[in-house]
């Protein structure tokens, strides 16, 4: 089945450091790929997605490339500020229309001062 | 960007009642909403997928007597957690999205309940 495996936390970096996030997924097709964020006791918002092969998704000064030949997603951010602390998710969806979305476990990313 | 909300964002009940939670898409209308259960730093875990007019459909291991979904309009989804337990305290957050193969799902606040 479809799975989405990401490297565990918590993940604890200096403002202004390089950030990258390893995502990892398994699926039949093509499937489209996300990157969703958890800010403390809210729900997710979408930070990126990319739905096609070589496709780069991209806001807020993080980048994910949809690597078909690698099945990888990895975010990446060249310079991180506090404000960016939060909960990390990689997940997929298949294109079949009545599919759900399958998330990872989640990377909890902590930058200090 | 479509907005979804979640009423009400935090509930405190006593075991053995009943607890209803409300999602609506503000600003679209939503084919389809998912129900989500995340327990404290894990991900999310979808309990069911609702469609406007008919009946949910739910994931293995989830107790459709419990866990009462009805998706009456196609801006309205409520979840009603029946004769709550302590066990049942848990953040529960709510998508919903346009339909299509290409949808984004856009994701609620979330609400957190506990149950005493």
């Amino acid at each position: 089945g479809n799975s989405v495996t990401q490297m565990e936390g918590p993940v604890t970096l200096s403002e202004e450091a390089f950030l990258t996030i390893n995502c990892t997924y398994t699926a039949t097709g093509y499937p489209s790929l996300f990157w969703y964020v958890q800010y403390p006791g809210e729900g997710l918002q979408l930070l990126l997605k990319a739905t096609k092969a070589d496709d780069k998704g991209s806001n807020k000064g993080f980048e994910a490339t949809y690597r078909k030949e690698t099945t990888s997603f990895h975010l990446e951010k060249g310079s991180v500020q506090v404000s960016d602390s939060a909960v990390y998710f990689c997940a997929l969806k298949s294109r079949s229309s009545a599919s759900k979305i399958i998330f990872g476990s989640g990377t909890r990313l902590s930058i200090r001062p | 960007g479509a907005v979804v909300s979640q009423h009400p964002s935090r509930v405190i009940c006593k075991s053995g009642t009943s607890v209803k939670i409300e999602c609506r898409s503000l600003d679209f209308q939503a084919t389809t909403m998912f129900w989500y259960r995340q327990f404290p730093k894990q991900s999310l875990m979808l309990m069911a997928t609702s469609n406007e007019g008919s009946k949910a459909t739910y994931e293995q291991g989830v107790e459709k007597d419990k866990f009462l979904i009805n998706h009456a309009s196609l801006t309205l989804s409520t979840l009603t957690v029946t004769s709550a337990h302590p066990e049942d305290s848990s953040f529960y957050i709510c998508s919903a999205t346009t339909g299509g193969s290409e949808e984004t799902q856009y994701f609620g606040p979330g609400t957190r309940l506990l149950v005493l």
